[in-house]
Formats: C-alpha cells, structure tokens, sequence
C-alpha cells in the first residue's frame, strides 16, 4: 500500500512565524501535491511537483512557498504565518496520471 | 476550465437505504474520475475511479459510472451502514501537468440507525 505521511497532525503556531510542513511517501511517485481543506471551499491546491526541484503554483499559492529537494520529501513552508492561514493542510502523491493518495492532514491553527 | 459540482449536504439517510450522490462536471479532453471519502479527522481514501466513458468504478459496495453524454459520475450504494457516514468528494483529473485534481466541494453523509 502507498503511505503518505505528514509531519504533525496538530500544529498550533503564532502570528508572523516561519511554519514548516514536511510530507513524505515511500512508493516513489514523481508527482506530489500540497491542498487546503476548508468548510464550504473544498479542497484546493496550493503548489504541486512533477520531479525533484520542480514546482508550479496552483491555484491559491499566495503566502506558501515548497521545496522538493528529495522525489520521497515535499515541503511546505508558510514564510510569515497568518490567522488566514489557519486551516487542513493534505499532501498527496500520484505516480503518472494515476490516482493521487494522500496523507492524513496537518490541522494548523495560527493565533 | 475544469469543475466539478456536486450536490449540497449533509444528506442523511436510515441503514439499509439506498444512497446516491450526484456529481456533475465540466471539461475539455477526456478527463478521468474519482470518487474519495473522508472519515472523520482523516486524509482522503481513493474510493473508486473511472478512466473512459462508459467505464462503472466499484469498491466496497459503491459504484459511479462515466457518462460522457450527461456529464455526471454519480456515486450509488444500494443498502448504506452506519459505517459510511462520511465526506464524499467526487474529482476529476486530466492529462498534463502531473494529473492536477479539481475537486468538488463534497458531500457530508450521515447514516442513522
């Protein structure tokens, strides 16, 4: 079975700080992917990775940055938090135009 | 560019009613389709998917089928549990870009004994 972990199923961070948020999966899948899950708003996708070292922005990556230095390792680091920020985070990895799996969720509160 | 719309919730059903959740999408190309469920303080689990039109997904009970023609994937179970109370969040996915995922906002299912 593909796993998809995520570093922290609770988070809970202050205003202005740098938050880091690690995904890993262990069935070398070249594509990851980094949502938000908010109430009424579904899930939306905030930067995602075909390979090592490579990122495109979807559709609400204002305030996120990624980094994807390992295939097996996909970060996301929210450079000054905010209270807006405060939501689910899910990582997710796919293998070609295959299904996506995903990891358990990082519930982030910012106060 | 892609949607998918899915009807609003929660829908609660009693065990042992029959369930269907409407999914309805907008697309260029041939999109594939997913169904995903979300237990409570979960991550998604693949549910079923579909690649073609005309392909039915099933798995543990549930089934969608593609229908080009209408647009819609809707997901069906004949006799619901307790045990499917969850979110379901139908997606479809295209070619390009690493399978991008545009999801539905999702449907809240409550199963009442």
């Amino acid at each position: 079975d593909v796993k998809v972990t995520q570093s922290s199923r609770y988070l809970v961070k202050r205003t202005g700080e740098k938050v880091f948020l690690e995904c890993v999966q262990d069935m070398d899948h070249e594509n990851m992917f980094w949502y938000r899950q908010d109430p009424g708003l579904g899930l939306r996708l905030i930067y995602f990775s075909y390979d090592v070292k490579m990122k495109e922005k979807g559709d609400i990556p204002e305030g996120y940055s990624v980094s994807r230095e390992k295939k097996e390792r996909f970060s996301l680091i929210l450079e000054s938090a905010s209270t807006n920020q405060t939501s689910m985070y899910l990582c997710a990895s796919s293998l070609g135009l295959s299904a996506q799996y995903f990891g358990p969720g990082t519930r982030l509160t910012v106060t | 560019g892609n949607s998918v719309t899915q009807m609003e919730g929660p829908v609660t059903l009693s065990e042992e009613a029959f369930l269907t959740i409407n999914c309805t999408y907008t697309a260029t190309g041939y999109p594939s389709l997913f169904w995903y469920v979300q237990y409570p303080g979960e991550g998604l689990q693949l549910l079923l998917k579909a690649t073609k039109a005309d392909d039915k997904g099933s798995n543990k009970g549930f089934e969608a089928t593609y229908r080009k023609e209408t647009t819609s994937f809707h997901l069906e179970k004949g006799s619901v549990q307790v045990s499917d109370s969850a979110v379901y969040f139908c997606a479809l996915g295209t070619t390009g870009g690493g399978n991008k995922l545009t999801f539905g906002t999702g449907t809240q299912l409550k199963v009442e004994l």
